[in-house]
């Protein structure tokens, strides 16, 4: 059965720096891997979606890629602001139904 | 615009009184899900539908029940609920179960039994 690790399950940065949120599964036999924010009390904001095919997908600030052989992604966010501070959820979808980490919390400092 | 919408978005009951929350999406989407989301232990999966009149559970049913009869409505629905139903509810759809296809979110329901 899929699981989905997330580290760490906390993270704070001052502003402007670059940072990294790591996303590890264990069957690599995955069809995408979406990355999700979610502010506190609130939905799901779908973010990335990388597909099996692709390595890595972008949006603006930020980058995620995928290798399906380590059974990892990560989320790779540039110049961080406050407004960054959420909690970020990765989910892989193969064969069986959606399966999510329990997100990384980041706050951005100002 | 495309959307899953669900309802109510907050409610207050009791213990032991039917509830039913509605989800609906406009996308035309075959796969519908419910999940319920709890602080230590993120989002599990409660039931989930590939098709009208196709549903199965997911990780955690006891307590809850599904239907789909139309493939835009995927209702959840507690025939009696408890306090450990409390929790943050989402439904989400895609095109199809499984496949290179994104997951749509609704908004979230969340509910509180006492």
């Amino acid at each position: 059965k899929q699981e989905v690790t997330q580290i760490p399950a906390a993270l704070s940065v001052p502003e402007g720096e670059n940072l990294v949120l790591n996303c590890s599964f264990t069957d690599s036999a995955i069809y995408n891997l979406q990355w999700f924010r979610q502010d506190p009390g609130k939905g799901l904001t779908s973010l990335l979606l990388i597909q099996s095919s692709q390595r890595e997908q972008t949006s603006g600030r930020l980058n995620a890629s995928l290798d399906k052989s380590s059974g990892r992604s990560t989320l790779y966010i540039a110049a961080s602001q406050p407004g960054d501070s959420a909690t970020y959820l990765c989910a892989g979808a193969g064969n069986t139904p959606l399966v999510f980490g329990k997100g990384t919390r980041l706050s951005v400092i100002a | 615009e495309a959307q899953v919408t669900q309802n109510p978005r907050y409610l207050i009951t009791v213990t032991g009184k039917k509830l039913t929350v509605t989800c609906s999406q406009n996308m035309n989407h075959e796969y519908m899900s419910w999940y319920r989301q709890d602080p230590g232990l993120g989002l599990r999966q409660i039931y989930y539908s590939m098709n009208v009149e196709v549903t199965d559970k997911g990780d955690v049913p006891e307590g809850y029940k599904v239907s789909r009869k139309e493939k835009r409505n995927f209702p959840l629905i507690l025939e009696s609920p408890s306090p450990n139903q409390t929790s943050l509810y989402f439904c989400a759809s895609s095109r199809f179960f499984g496949g290179p296809y994104e997951q749509y979110f609704g908004p979230g329901t969340r509910l509180t039994v006492t």
